[in-house]
């Protein structure tokens, strides 16, 4: 079945630091696939996504690259802020007609200090 | 307000009891969704909605119920809770699905449930 496989957290940064979030997927055919973040008392919004193999969805100074080969859209950013700090999902839908749903990795909690 | 809410944000019950949580959209979005949140399972679909009058299982469906009279409202009953309902549970909307999947869901901001 479809599945979403995200590191571990929390991921303790110091402010202006390089963010590396893993994310590896597992789905039939070829997905979409999506990071949402979840800030404290929120609810999930968007952050990127990335519809078909090599493209990179950006947002925020977030980026992350569609790698078929190697089933993977790991999240960057490279200058983190206080502010960034949040949990943040992998997702990814398949592609097909009629309804599919989307699938969520359990959520990677990033805090990010001064 | 525009936007999607969710009401009540926070509610406290006893087992066995019927509780209904609220959630509302202004955008006239066609698909209305109902997840839960835990830890260590990440978001898992209950119900969703492709229009008003329909409704479909997703993931974890037993327990609840769903109506859609109108295309703006989209309420989900816990007909006899029980503490492993105890969750956080979020709606989501989405426009429609022109190429199915690739549609943003728009979240509203959680209740948070507690079944004791």
């Amino acid at each position: 079945g479809n599945s979403v496989t995200q590191m571990e957290g929390p991921v303790t940064l110091s402010e202006e630091a390089f963010l590396t979030i893993n994310c590896t997927y597992t789905a039939t055919g070829y997905p979409s696939l999506f990071w949402y973040v979840q800030y404290p008392g929120e609810g999930l919004q968007l952050l990127l996504k990335a519809t078909k193999a090599d493209d990179k969805g950006s947002n925020k100074g977030f980026e992350a690259t569609y790698r078929k080969e190697t089933t993977s859209f790991h999240l960057e950013k490279g200058s983190v802020q206080v502010s960034d700090s949040a949990v943040y999902f992998c997702a990814l839908v398949r592609r097909s007609t009629g309804f599919q749903k989307l699938v969520f990795g359990t959520g990677t909690r990033l805090l990010v200090s001064p | 307000d525009a936007g999607i809410t969710q009401s009540p944000r926070y509610k406290i019950t006893e087992t066995g009891r019927q509780v209904t949580l609220m959630c509302h959209q202004t955008w006239s979005h066609s698909y209305m969704f109902w997840y839960r949140q835990d830890l260590g399972h990440g978001l898992r679909l209950i119900y969703y909605s492709a229009a008003a009058d329909i409704t479909d299982k997703g993931e974890v469906p037993d327990g609840y119920v769903v109506s859609r009279s109108k295309t703006e409202n989209f309420p989900l009953t816990l007909e006899s809770a029980t503490r492993s309902q105890t969750s956080v549970y979020f709606c989501a909307s989405s426009e429609s699905i022109r190429e199915a999947g690739t549609d943003t869901q728009y979240f509203g901001p959680g209740t948070r449930l507690t079944v004791l």
